[in-house]
């Protein structure tokens, strides 16, 4: 069965700082794989997705992710964060089938400190 | 603009009540989809439609019901069976021509007192 894992419930950095949210998989094969951010009491924007070729897929809002095949890891990561990406931040799984239905982490909320 | 509707943003109801939320899509979207989302439990599915006329039920269907009459439209139900109905609801979409690429509405917090 499929599932995702968000080891890190919350995370707090420093404007400014490099960030990194950690996501691990368990899929048979290669999934399709997405990160999505919400903000509170707001719907999920995508902020990118791994479908196939190059591991390291570029998003919106300066982030990037890397799929690890080997690890079943597929992390975000973002440079240098502003204050306005306080926010929740989901990974997800989907089957390469005929439904798109996703399989969510329990997400990872990031706090940002002046 | 192309998007998802859902209304109202938020919903109270007793105890007891059946209660539906609305979902409308102007994105030509074959798929439609209902989501749970509960504090420190992600989102979980509820039901899903890939097709007018057709739906199956998701991981934690107990309790809800949708109909399917409309491409353009996925009403949830949620019943007076659901023991813990208070929740953040949330409508997508998706096209198989779009390579799995779910659209989310902005949701619907029910509260049932």
């Amino acid at each position: 069965a499929q599932s995702v894992t968000q080891p890190d419930i919350h995370i707090t950095v420093s404007e400014g700082a490099s960030l990194e949210l950690r996501c691990n998989y368990s899929y048979g094969a290669t999934p399709y794989l997405f990160w999505y951010v919400q903000s509170p009491g707001q719907g999920l924007q995508l902020l990118l997705k791994y479908f196939s070729g190059d591991t390291l897929v570029q998003g919106i809002k300066g982030f990037e992710a890397e799929f690890k095949r080997s690890q079943s890891s597929f992390n975000l990561r973002k440079p240098s964060v502003h204050w306005s990406d306080a926010a929740e931040y989901f990974c997800a799984v989907g089957a390469r089938g005929a439904t798109n239905k996703l399989i969510f982490g329990t997400g990872t909320l990031l706090a940002v400190q002046p | 603009d192309g998007g998802i509707t859902q209304s109202p943003k938020y919903l109270f109801r007793k105890e007891g009540q059946n209660v539906t939320l609305s979902c409308e899509q102007n994105l030509n979207h074959d798929a439609m989809y209902w989501y749970r989302q509960d504090p420190g439990q992600g989102l979980r599915l509820i039901y899903y439609s890939q097709i007018v006329n057709d739906f199956q039920k998701g991981d934690i269907a107990e309790g809800y019901s949708v109909s399917r009459e409309k491409k353009e439209s996925f009403p949830l139900t949620v019943t007076s069976a659901q023991k813990n109905p208070t929740a953040f609801y949330l409508c997508a979409s998706s096209s198989p021509g779009d390579s799995h690429l779910v659209v989310f509405g902005p949701g619907t917090r029910l509260t049932v007192l």
